[in-house]
Formats: structure tokens, sequence, C-alpha cells
């Protein structure tokens, strides 16, 4: 159980081009999805957490116009990067967090999507 | 806001030893303390996690230990095998929203 998923697993692009992450949880219902991005040998920094409905709220630092979140269901949360650069390039994880599991509290992450961006 | 520090960064213990990291933090308000383990190229997977309404918590060859006094919490793993070598992280919530706060984590090797 608590199954989270993410697709693509890799995705490779073009400078300037948008990519869209999908993530969803399979068995139980996502109040609060939180996107994460993680550099090689280092540890996971929050990008944003949405709730379902709702706007996303950004961590700081981070560019809401370039990294657009939606989270359009319960089950279903989108991460956009658009115009996407060379140090864009990153490992993206997502969790979520809901129905599933002894608390609201607890976060079940996705299998993360390899971004590189030529 | 909240501050989690893990240590030691790296550990490599024999097969069949026990291995220990340790974390602090630093916002009495946190409650929440989960530990996950994310091997190569994958996303982090929840192992063991503690409230702060018990001192700790066991499950098969793995514990947590929560010392709400000292602000610190350790994760306890027997009988290591090859299998337990990934990286973990600990972590502690904070805001209402649930948000985890992360410590750098630890590269645990595991011997045959």
């Amino acid at each position: 159980g608590a199954v989270v998923s993410q697709h693509p697993s890799w995705v490779i692009c073009k400078s300037g081009t948008s990519v869209k992450i999908e993530c969803r949880s399979l068995d139980f219902q996502a109040t609060t999805m939180f996107w994460y991005r993680q550099f090689p040998k280092q540890s996971l920094m929050l990008m944003a957490t949405s709730n379902e409905g709702s706007k996303a709220t950004y961590e700081q630092g981070v560019e809401k116009d370039k990294f657009l979140i939606n989270h359009a269901s319960l089950t279903l949360s989108t991460l956009t990067v658009t115009s996407a650069h060379p140090e864009d390039s990153s490992f993206y994880i997502c969790s979520a967090s809901g129905t599933r599991g002894p608390s609201q509290d607890t976060q079940y992450f996705g299998p993360g999507t390899r971004l590189t961006v030529l | 806001g909240e501050n989690v520090e893990q240590h030691p960064s790296t550990l490599s213990v024999q097969e069949g030893d026990s291995a220990v990291i340790k974390c602090t933090y630093s916002d009495s308000a946190s409650n929440y303390f989960p530990w996950y383990k994310q091997e190569l190229g994958k996303g982090p997977q929840l192992i063991i996690d503690i409230r702060s309404n018990v001192g700790e918590k066991k499950d098969q060859r793995i514990a947590v230990t929560l010392n709400k006094t000292a602000k610190h919490f350790s994760l306890h793993i027997t009988e290591t095998q090859p299998e337990d070598s990934a990286v973990y992280f600990c972590a502690a919530n904070q805001g209402s929203q649930g948000n985890l706060i992360f410590g750098k984590g630890t590269k645990l090797s595991v011997k045959p």
C-alpha cells in the first residue's frame, strides 16, 4: 500500500523547452503533495507544497513561474519546468500524504524523475 | 524554522554488526520524525517513524529512539545485511502542512 508513481522516470530535453512530470498516488487520496529537488549526493530540497484544488506554496528561492505545479485531483499532481535550462537538470521527486498511513504527516515518495537539459 | 543535523555522513560496518545514525532537531514544536532509505537512483522509502508521545519504536531489525528533552533521535539497525547499504535520511516535521525538514543523509555501507 501507499504507492506513489512518477512519470516519466527520466527525460532529456533541449534548452528552452518545457517538461511536465506527473505524480500519482495509486492507492490512496493525497490531500497534500510535495515536490522536491535533489542534486547528486545531497539531501532533498523542498520546492513546493500543494493541496488539492489550491495554489501551491513555494519555498523561498523557488520561481513559481518557472516551476508550475498543478494539483487538480486527489490522486494527481504535475510539475512543469518551463523554458528549461541546463541548470535545471536534476532529480525531481514527489511525495504524497493523505488518507494512507498513521497520520497526515506521513509522506510517501515517488521513484523520482531524472531531468537532463541539453 | 526547523533545522535537522545528521551524523555520521558515512558509515561502514561489517555484515552482522549494528549501525547507529543520529539526528538532532531544533524546533521543540516538531512531533513527527520519519526515517527514509534511499537506494541509488530511486525515491526515498519510509522505513520507520516515531511520534513525540513515545520514546522508542521497533520493527524487526530496525528501531528508532527519541529523546525530546535533548531533541535528538536515532536509528538503530541490528544484524546488518549487504542489502541495508543505502543512504538514510532522518527528518522532522514543521508547519501546519506537515512539511518535512531532512538531514543531509548517511551513506551506510555493509561489507559482506
